[in-house]
């Protein structure tokens, strides 16, 4: 199964920031790569699907890009209800996969 | 608007098997290009996808999971079901239902179940 490792596990940021997490692949994946957002208690949501395509109804202040093994994910201006565990997913084969997270708490 | 929601037990004892329900509403589960799916987590750990079934009905399991698992349609319920036999307590996670693919308008579309616990425990 294809391995997909998140950094970082954990950041601290204030309301405003410019904020990046990096998703990376243990082999070459095309663009397909989807990054999620889960608050507690609740299911994950979709904000990207191949690797830059925003869903629809999600902020344009979230943004992914990347290519074969290498992803980001970028929140221009980073708002209150952003606070929340953030995943990728590959898409390329199965068994589809998930990054360990990203946990983006306030500073 | 599609929604998804799960149903089944939610305590399970050792070696039984855990079945869990997912009913599909707001749209027919055996049209369009989509994957229904489970997921689990573990309580304050990460997601682990488990298996899906296409509207054709073909299905993909999850090497870890294969030996154990089965998932099914039922489309005159407009359902699809998962069984996980001879569980643990490692199997213990929240569930979750999903369904991905793209509509007949070529929207791709992500839709989730609200999930459920299950808790093996003697």
């Amino acid at each position: 199964a294809i391995q997909m490792t998140q950094s970082p596990s954990s950041l601290s940021a204030s309301v405003g920031d410019r904020v990046t997490i990096t998703c990376r692949a243990s082999q070459g994946i095309r663009n397909d790569l989807g990054w999620f957002q889960q608050k507690p208690g609740k299911a994950p949501k979709l904000l990207i699907y191949a690797a830059s395509s925003l869903q629809s109804g999600v902020p344009s202040r979230f943004s992914g890009s990347g290519s074969g093994t290498d992803f980001t994910l970028t929140i221009s201006s980073l708002q209150p209800e952003d606070f929340a565990t953030y995943y990728c997913r590959q898409d390329y084969n199965y068994p589809r996969t998930f990054g360990q997270g990203t946990k983006v708490e306030i500073k | 608007q599609v929604q998804l929601q799960e149903s089944g037990p939610g305590l399970l004892k050792p070696s039984q098997t855990l079945s869990l329900t997912c009913t599909v509403s707001g749209g027919s589960i055996s049209s369009g290009d989509y994957y229904w799916s489970w997921i689990r987590q573990p309580p304050g750990k990460g997601l682990e996808w488990i298996g899906y079934i296409y509207s054709s009905g073909s299905t993909y399991y999850n090497p870890s999971l294969k030996s154990r698992l089965s998932i099914s349609l039922d489309t005159s319920k407009n359902q699809f079901s998962l069984r996980l036999s001879s569980v643990t307590a490692a199997d213990t996670a929240v569930y979750y239902c999903a369904g991905d693919g793209y509509d007949s308008s070529a929207y791709y579309r992500d839709y989730w179940g609200q999930g459920t616990l299950v808790t093996v425990s003697s």
